[in-house]
């Protein structure tokens, strides 16, 4: 079975700060996990994914991720927040090669200017 | 990269028609489409996976023959509301996988969206 956990509903930054959306995953398989990024009343866009290759993934727009087995994390973190990056953030599980994906509840991103 | 596109983006209907969505994948084929709702402000809820050439899988809880889904091509997948109502209103995504290619074997590419208002 797996499950995504995303940790926090909302998050809050100030411009130019960094930022920090929090995943924590279950998965009796091995994972392939996903970070995307949704602005109201659009679709969702990849932002990176991990798929048992480097543990330390690089996205666009300045964020990266890393996959943490033993703690089961794909925290995604940005050094510097953009008053571009409002918006909902879904994490996502799936068994490797397979079919269907888990969303995370998602987390709002909030930045003040 | 890979595009899928749905039509319409937006519609309105009155309770009791029905409404069709497509779900079309520009630029590459897919055997397996999928279908989410979504729910204001909150997350994707997996409805079905369409396969061409056979019938969908549909999740639990979700009616069937409520939410018809038809996956005639290998770059269309189309899902009719069916006697609609207001409690069907909501966003619907679509996402298809390539499943040959250099893309990504289990990345899921995601259509904007169709809003669905039923008064």
């Amino acid at each position: 079975a797996q499950s995504v956990t995303q940790l926090d509903s909302h998050v809050s930054v100030s411009e130019g700060t960094p930022v920090l959306l929090r995943c924590n995953y279950s998965s009796s398989y091995s994972p392939s996990l996903f970070w995307y990024v949704q602005h109201p009343n659009k679709g969702l866009q990849l932002l990176l994914k991990y798929t048992s290759a480097a543990t330390l993934v690089k996205g666009i727009n300045g964020f990266e991720a890393e996959f943490k087995k033993s703690e089961t994390s794909f925290h995604l973190t940005k050094p510097s927040a953009h008053m571009s990056d409002a918006a909902e953030y879904f994490c996502v599980v799936s068994k490797t090669g397979g079919f269907k994906t888990i969303f995370g509840a998602g987390t709002r991103l909030f930045v003040k200017a | 990269g890979a595009v899928v596109s749905q039509h319409p983006s937006w519609v309105i209907c009155k309770s009791g028609t029905s409404v069709k969505i497509e779900c079309r994948s520009l630029d590459f084929q897919a055997t397996t489409m999928f279908w989410y709702r979504q729910f204001p402000k909150q997350s994707l809820m997996l409805m079905a996976t369409s396969n061409e050439g056979s019938k969908a899988t549909y999740e639990q809880g979700v009616e069937k023959d409520k939410f018809l889904i038809n996956h005639a091509s290998l770059t269309l997948s189309t899902l009719t509301v069916t006697s609609a109502h207001p409690e069907d209103s909501s966003f619907y995504i679509c996402s298809a996988r390539e499943d040959i290619g250099s893309r990504g074997y289990n990345e899921q590419f995601f259509g904007p969206g169709t809003r669905l208002t039923v008064l």
